[in-house]
């Protein structure tokens, strides 16, 4: 079983719907959560963080987690054509000995026709 | 502020050849992490610099060799280069256990 795992997609949604990103993760003791978007060719760039169970909402991105059953998703509302991009999801395993675990998944692909 | 940055841009290197990279973290951050992430995979973990020491390594041999100086800006180091070191190479920067952020990579190609 992957540690981060996710739909690798392509996930396509007309411009104007809700896309829905979803993420599952191995490690019960993982603390944080990210989500990233890249473009082709580009670097992956911050765009979520969550930390405790539930709902966080930022402009048209909300971040939903839930750690008993190791999931958090990532919705998109009013998807727009530059939403098109890669979206990692991170998983953050805390800092101990001075170390930060970080695992990615392989990243789900979104496509949003116009 | 300024963010994460890289360099070089783009490097192509033949196989046999070492190549270095470099990261300056963003402003405040003390943690440097590096990634390699080949076309269509994520991000895969190479390893972690902090107080100017190797904290944890990624599943990669001993021909990835990287360093922490005391400004926190840090190299990574490939020797021997293969086909497969062909990829982009990112760096993230951090605070301890927090939000890491990635600088805009280096292309590697080896021919």
């Amino acid at each position: 079983q992957k540690e981060v795992e996710q739909n690798s997609g392509p996930l396509s949604v007309p411009e104007g719907a809700i896309a829905s990103l979803n993420c599952t993760y191995s490690d019960r003791v993982s603390q944080s959560f990210f989500w990233y978007r890249q473009y082709s060719g580009k670097s992956p760039e911050l765009i979520m963080s969550i930390y405790s169970n539930g709902d966080k909402e930022d402009g048209r991105f909300t971040a939903q987690l839930n750690k008993a059953s190791q999931y958090v998703s990532l919705l998109i509302r009013d998807s727009q054509p530059s939403d098109s991009a890669t979206y990692l999801c991170a998983v953050n395993g805390g800092w101990s000995g001075g170390y930060q675990k970080v695992t990615f998944g392989t990243g789900t692909k979104l496509q949003v026709i116009p | 502020d300024a963010g994460v940055t890289q360099s070089p841009t783009h490097l192509i290197k033949t196989r046999g050849q070492q190549v270095t990279l470099r990261c300056s973290p963003k402003s405040g951050h003390d943690t440097v992490s590096w990634y390699q992430q080949a076309l269509g995979q994520g991000p895969q973990f190479i390893f972690q610099y902090y107080e100017e020491e190797e904290r944890q390594r990624g599943n990669f041999p001993d021909r990835f060799s990287g360093h922490q100086f005391p400004n926190y800006s840090s190299e990574l180091n490939v020797n021997a280069l293969l086909l497969g070191d062909s990829a982009l190479y990112l760096c993230a920067s951090s605070l301890p256990g927090l939000e890491q952020f990635f600088g805009p990579g280096t292309r590697l190609t080896v021919l």
